[in-house]
């Protein structure tokens, strides 16, 4: 079964650019979750998607949103990048949430703004 | 003050030694994740639980939802088990709050 896939690793961008991320869940896992992991914040979660529908969202700018599609692949976007978006950003699947199920994490995607 | 609290923040142990993390939060929650992160950033999942105890090899994990408690043990610690401990509590609708995580090293 394969894992977990997040594209592209590492990239890095300027000021002002936007980004986007994709992950693709383990087959069969309906739900996917990103995080921004950072030295100074840690772990937080961005928002968890089941079935194309957001269900949750955590304290981030607007700039920061994310879609998912018919087959569970989930994509991220991040516009009108800053320094402080420099991060591992990381998504994880399950089956059906984190609420009720073992996560799935991605390798992560290590975004550099300079 | 954060709502999922761990402690120790470091951990150092020499091999062999028994290792216990702990993890409180203040939110309500029906289950708790323990995660482990090696260098490199990638995360694996290690027990999630709601009650009880359970056990994986050398690694048991225990909770008391009532006392808003889980503690995270490693019997016989071995330097490969060196990583960043995170507990994690899913609340509202799968919206995962980490603690700060407990950095273990595991000495020869």
């Amino acid at each position: 079964k394969a894992g977990v896939t997040q594209t592209p690793r590492y990239l890095i961008k300027t000021r002002g650019q936007q980004v986007t991320l994709s992950c693709s869940p383990i087959s069969g896992h309906r739900s996917v979750s990103w995080y921004q992991q950072t030295p100074g914040q840690g772990l937080q979660f961005l928002f968890e998607y089941f079935s194309e529908t957001q269900r949750n969202k955590g304290n981030f700018p607007g700039r920061f949103s994310g879609r998912q599609f018919s087959n569970s692949r989930s994509e991220m976007n991040v516009s009108t990048l800053e320094l402080g978006d420099s991060a591992l950003y990381l998504c994880a699947s399950s089956f059906l949430g984190a609420n009720t199920g073992e996560l799935f994490f991605g390798e992560g995607s290590r975004l550099t703004v300079l | 003050k954060n709502e999922v609290e761990q402690s120790p923040q470091n951990l150092t142990a020499q091999e062999g030694e028994f290792i216990t993390i702990n993890c409180s939060y203040s939110v309500g929650i029906s289950a708790l994740h323990w995660l482990q992160q090696h260098p490199g950033g990638g995360i694996v999942s290690l027990f999630m639980l709601s009650s009880g105890k359970k056990k994986h090899g050398r690694l048991i994990a225990t909770i008391n939802i009532q006392e808003k408690h889980s503690s995270l043990h490693i019997t016989a610690s071995h330097p490969r088990d060196s990583a960043v401990y995170i507990c994690a509590a899913p609340w509202d609708t799968d919206k995962l709050i980490f603690g700060t995580g407990t950095r273990l090293q595991v000495f020869p």
